[in-house]
Protein backbone atom coordinates (compact mmCIF):
# COMPACT_ATOMS: atom_id res chain seq x y z
CA UNK A 1 0.00 0.00 0.00
CA UNK A 2 0.71 3.16 -0.28
CA UNK A 3 2.21 5.19 3.09
CA UNK A 4 0.84 9.01 2.73
CA UNK A 5 2.38 11.35 5.48
CA UNK A 6 1.44 14.48 6.25
CA UNK A 7 3.58 17.24 8.26
CA UNK A 8 3.16 18.95 10.69
CA UNK A 9 -0.13 17.48 12.72
CA UNK A 10 -0.76 20.14 13.62
CA UNK A 11 -0.68 24.00 13.18
CA UNK A 12 -1.75 27.45 14.80
CA UNK A 13 -2.00 30.07 12.09
CA UNK A 14 -2.62 33.91 12.87
CA UNK A 15 -5.99 35.21 11.37
CA UNK A 16 -4.72 35.99 7.45
CA UNK A 17 -1.13 34.58 7.47
CA UNK A 18 -0.18 31.56 4.88
CA UNK A 19 -0.65 27.93 6.13
CA UNK A 20 1.07 25.26 4.50
CA UNK A 21 0.89 21.19 4.79
CA UNK A 22 2.81 19.13 3.35
CA UNK A 23 1.89 15.55 2.43
CA UNK A 24 4.46 13.49 1.04
CA UNK A 25 3.81 9.45 -0.81
CA UNK A 26 5.58 6.61 -0.34
CA UNK A 27 6.08 5.98 -4.29
CA UNK A 28 5.21 8.57 -7.28
CA UNK A 29 1.51 8.78 -7.87
CA UNK A 30 2.27 10.38 -10.77
CA UNK A 31 0.69 8.53 -13.94
CA UNK A 32 3.02 8.46 -16.74
CA UNK A 33 0.10 8.01 -19.71
CA UNK A 34 -1.74 11.18 -19.00
CA UNK A 35 1.06 12.91 -16.67
CA UNK A 36 -1.32 13.33 -13.73
CA UNK A 37 -0.87 13.40 -10.31
CA UNK A 38 -3.52 10.96 -8.67
CA UNK A 39 -3.71 13.27 -5.43
CA UNK A 40 -6.62 14.75 -3.46
CA UNK A 41 -7.33 17.40 -0.33
CA UNK A 42 -9.96 17.20 2.02
CA UNK A 43 -11.39 19.25 4.66
CA UNK A 44 -13.17 18.10 7.38
CA UNK A 45 -14.93 20.49 10.26
CA UNK A 46 -16.19 18.76 13.35
CA UNK A 47 -19.35 16.83 12.81
CA UNK A 48 -19.33 16.90 9.29
CA UNK A 49 -17.98 14.41 6.06
CA UNK A 50 -14.67 15.50 4.26
CA UNK A 51 -15.19 18.14 2.16
CA UNK A 52 -13.15 17.96 -1.46
CA UNK A 53 -11.08 20.99 -2.32
CA UNK A 54 -8.42 19.42 -4.46
CA UNK A 55 -8.04 16.76 -6.98
CA UNK A 56 -5.18 16.07 -9.48
CA UNK A 57 -2.88 17.81 -6.76
CA UNK A 58 -3.83 21.50 -8.07
CA UNK A 59 -7.27 21.55 -9.62
CA UNK A 60 -9.68 22.82 -7.20
CA UNK A 61 -13.13 21.90 -6.75
CA UNK A 62 -15.97 24.37 -7.78
CA UNK A 63 -16.82 26.75 -5.23
CA UNK A 64 -13.51 26.55 -3.13
CA UNK A 65 -11.98 29.42 -2.42
CA UNK A 66 -9.07 30.74 -4.24
CA UNK A 67 -7.52 30.69 -1.21
CA UNK A 68 -6.70 27.39 -1.50
CA UNK A 69 -4.08 26.27 -3.73
CA UNK A 70 -2.06 22.51 -4.13
CA UNK A 71 0.98 21.84 -5.43
CA UNK A 72 3.91 19.47 -5.77
CA UNK A 73 4.58 16.47 -8.22
CA UNK A 74 5.67 12.66 -7.50
CA UNK A 75 5.98 12.09 -4.08
CA UNK A 76 5.74 15.57 -2.60
CA UNK A 77 2.73 17.85 -2.31
CA UNK A 78 1.25 20.91 -0.65
CA UNK A 79 -1.54 22.51 0.53
CA UNK A 80 -1.55 26.10 1.14
CA UNK A 81 -4.06 28.59 2.55
CA UNK A 82 -2.62 32.00 1.48
CA UNK A 83 -4.56 33.89 3.94
CA UNK A 84 -6.38 32.03 6.87
CA UNK A 85 -10.05 32.72 7.68
CA UNK A 86 -11.45 31.34 10.96
CA UNK A 87 -14.03 29.56 8.95
CA UNK A 88 -11.03 27.35 7.73
CA UNK A 89 -10.29 25.92 10.87
CA UNK A 90 -10.95 22.39 9.90
CA UNK A 91 -8.86 18.90 10.02
CA UNK A 92 -7.29 18.29 6.18
CA UNK A 93 -6.43 14.86 4.58
CA UNK A 94 -4.40 14.22 1.48
CA UNK A 95 -5.52 10.87 -0.22
CA UNK A 96 -3.53 9.29 -3.35
CA UNK A 97 -5.89 7.65 -5.73
CA UNK A 98 -3.62 6.29 -7.89
CA UNK A 99 -3.78 2.69 -6.99
CA UNK A 100 -6.11 0.62 -4.60
CA UNK A 101 -6.25 0.67 -2.20
CA UNK A 102 -6.50 4.58 -1.57
CA UNK A 103 -5.18 6.02 1.11
CA UNK A 104 -4.90 8.62 3.57
CA UNK A 105 -2.79 11.11 5.46
CA UNK A 106 -3.21 11.06 9.34
CA UNK A 107 -4.39 14.72 8.59
CA UNK A 108 -3.23 18.14 9.76
CA UNK A 109 -5.33 19.96 12.42
CA UNK A 110 -5.35 24.12 11.59
CA UNK A 111 -6.19 26.18 14.28
CA UNK A 112 -5.93 30.21 14.59
CA UNK A 113 -3.09 31.13 16.56
CA UNK B 1 -28.57 18.23 -6.68
CA UNK B 2 -26.33 14.91 -5.43
CA UNK B 3 -27.34 13.31 -2.28
CA UNK B 4 -26.63 10.55 -0.14
CA UNK B 5 -28.09 9.35 2.92
CA UNK B 6 -26.60 6.38 5.09
CA UNK B 7 -29.10 4.30 7.33
CA UNK B 8 -28.01 0.91 9.36
CA UNK B 9 -25.33 2.24 12.02
CA UNK B 10 -25.99 0.75 15.64
CA UNK B 11 -24.48 -1.00 18.79
CA UNK B 12 -23.70 -5.06 18.01
CA UNK B 13 -21.89 -7.11 19.41
CA UNK B 14 -18.65 -8.18 18.62
CA UNK B 15 -18.72 -11.06 16.59
CA UNK B 16 -22.24 -10.01 15.10
CA UNK B 17 -23.11 -8.84 11.91
CA UNK B 18 -24.71 -5.69 10.53
CA UNK B 19 -25.81 -3.89 7.19
CA UNK B 20 -25.65 -0.41 6.43
CA UNK B 21 -27.39 1.16 3.02
CA UNK B 22 -26.41 4.00 1.36
CA UNK B 23 -29.61 5.85 -0.82
CA UNK B 24 -28.51 8.22 -3.82
CA UNK B 25 -30.43 10.79 -5.51
CA UNK B 26 -29.55 13.51 -8.17
CA UNK B 27 -27.15 11.39 -10.33
CA UNK B 28 -27.26 8.13 -12.64
CA UNK B 29 -26.50 5.98 -9.95
CA UNK B 30 -25.72 2.96 -11.98
CA UNK B 31 -23.09 4.89 -13.94
CA UNK B 32 -20.79 5.44 -11.13
CA UNK B 33 -18.78 3.44 -8.98
CA UNK B 34 -19.03 4.02 -5.20
CA UNK B 35 -16.85 3.46 -1.78
CA UNK B 36 -17.10 2.82 1.78
CA UNK B 37 -14.80 5.17 4.10
CA UNK B 38 -14.85 4.74 8.02
CA UNK B 39 -13.62 6.87 10.28
CA UNK B 40 -12.99 5.75 13.75
CA UNK B 41 -13.85 8.40 16.80
CA UNK B 42 -11.30 10.70 16.84
CA UNK B 43 -8.85 8.99 14.28
CA UNK B 44 -8.63 9.71 10.25
CA UNK B 45 -9.81 8.24 7.63
CA UNK B 46 -9.68 5.00 5.91
CA UNK B 47 -11.11 3.42 2.50
CA UNK B 48 -13.26 0.23 3.73
CA UNK B 49 -14.65 -0.84 -0.22
CA UNK B 50 -15.72 -0.16 -3.01
CA UNK B 51 -17.80 -1.60 -6.17
CA UNK B 52 -17.93 -0.57 -9.83
CA UNK B 53 -21.00 1.23 -11.42
CA UNK B 54 -22.51 -2.58 -12.54
CA UNK B 55 -22.01 -4.21 -8.98
CA UNK B 56 -19.55 -6.63 -11.27
CA UNK B 57 -16.19 -5.64 -9.68
CA UNK B 58 -15.49 -5.17 -5.94
CA UNK B 59 -12.71 -4.09 -3.89
CA UNK B 60 -11.78 -4.29 -0.22
CA UNK B 61 -9.43 -3.01 2.77
CA UNK B 62 -7.31 -5.91 4.00
CA UNK B 63 -8.82 -5.05 7.30
CA UNK B 64 -12.63 -5.96 5.90
CA UNK B 65 -11.94 -8.69 3.31
CA UNK B 66 -13.51 -11.95 3.96
CA UNK B 67 -15.71 -9.98 6.67
CA UNK B 68 -17.11 -7.21 4.85
CA UNK B 69 -19.46 -7.41 1.15
CA UNK B 70 -20.19 -4.36 -0.78
CA UNK B 71 -23.19 -4.99 -3.13
CA UNK B 72 -25.42 -2.14 -4.90
CA UNK B 73 -28.97 -2.16 -6.16
CA UNK B 74 -29.19 0.03 -9.75
CA UNK B 75 -33.06 -0.35 -9.54
CA UNK B 76 -33.16 0.89 -6.15
CA UNK B 77 -30.29 3.57 -5.97
CA UNK B 78 -28.52 1.82 -3.26
CA UNK B 79 -25.59 1.01 -1.97
CA UNK B 80 -25.05 -1.54 0.99
CA UNK B 81 -22.49 -2.90 3.25
CA UNK B 82 -22.74 -6.28 4.94
CA UNK B 83 -20.77 -6.64 7.77
CA UNK B 84 -20.04 -9.65 9.55
CA UNK B 85 -17.46 -11.04 12.23
CA UNK B 86 -17.49 -7.17 14.01
CA UNK B 87 -14.73 -6.49 16.17
CA UNK B 88 -14.20 -3.57 18.14
CA UNK B 89 -11.64 -1.99 15.91
CA UNK B 90 -14.68 -1.63 13.57
CA UNK B 91 -16.54 0.95 15.54
CA UNK B 92 -16.41 3.76 13.04
CA UNK B 93 -18.92 6.36 11.69
CA UNK B 94 -19.25 4.73 7.92
CA UNK B 95 -19.22 7.19 4.99
CA UNK B 96 -20.58 6.38 1.64
CA UNK B 97 -19.09 8.15 -1.02
CA UNK B 98 -19.44 9.07 -5.06
CA UNK B 99 -16.61 9.78 -6.68
CA UNK B 100 -16.00 12.89 -9.06
CA UNK B 101 -15.41 11.00 -12.32
CA UNK B 102 -17.69 7.79 -13.17
CA UNK B 103 -14.83 5.70 -11.64
CA UNK B 104 -11.94 6.06 -9.27
CA UNK B 105 -11.29 7.30 -5.79
CA UNK B 106 -11.10 11.27 -5.21
CA UNK B 107 -14.93 11.39 -3.56
CA UNK B 108 -16.76 14.13 -4.53
CA UNK B 109 -19.90 13.41 -2.39
CA UNK B 110 -20.24 12.38 1.13
CA UNK B 111 -23.13 11.46 2.95
CA UNK B 112 -23.56 12.43 6.58
CA UNK B 113 -22.70 8.97 8.02
CA UNK B 114 -23.55 6.45 10.14
CA UNK B 115 -22.42 5.31 13.80
CA UNK B 116 -21.29 1.54 13.96
CA UNK B 117 -20.14 0.81 17.71
CA UNK B 118 -19.22 -2.94 18.06
CA UNK B 119 -19.21 -3.53 21.72
CA UNK B 120 -20.58 -6.10 24.54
Amino acid sequence: DIVMTQSPNSLAVSLGERATINCKSSQSILYSSDNKNYLAWYQQKPGQPPKLLISWASARESGVPDRFSGGGSRTEFTLTISSLQAEDVAVYYCQQYYVTPPTFGQGTKVEIK
Amino acid sequence: EVQLWESGGGLVQPGGSLRLSCGASGFTFSTYAMSWVRQAPGKGLEWVSGISGSGGSTYYADSTKGRFTISRDNSKNTLYLQMSSLRAEDTAVYYCAKPRGRDGYNWGNWGQGTLVTVSS
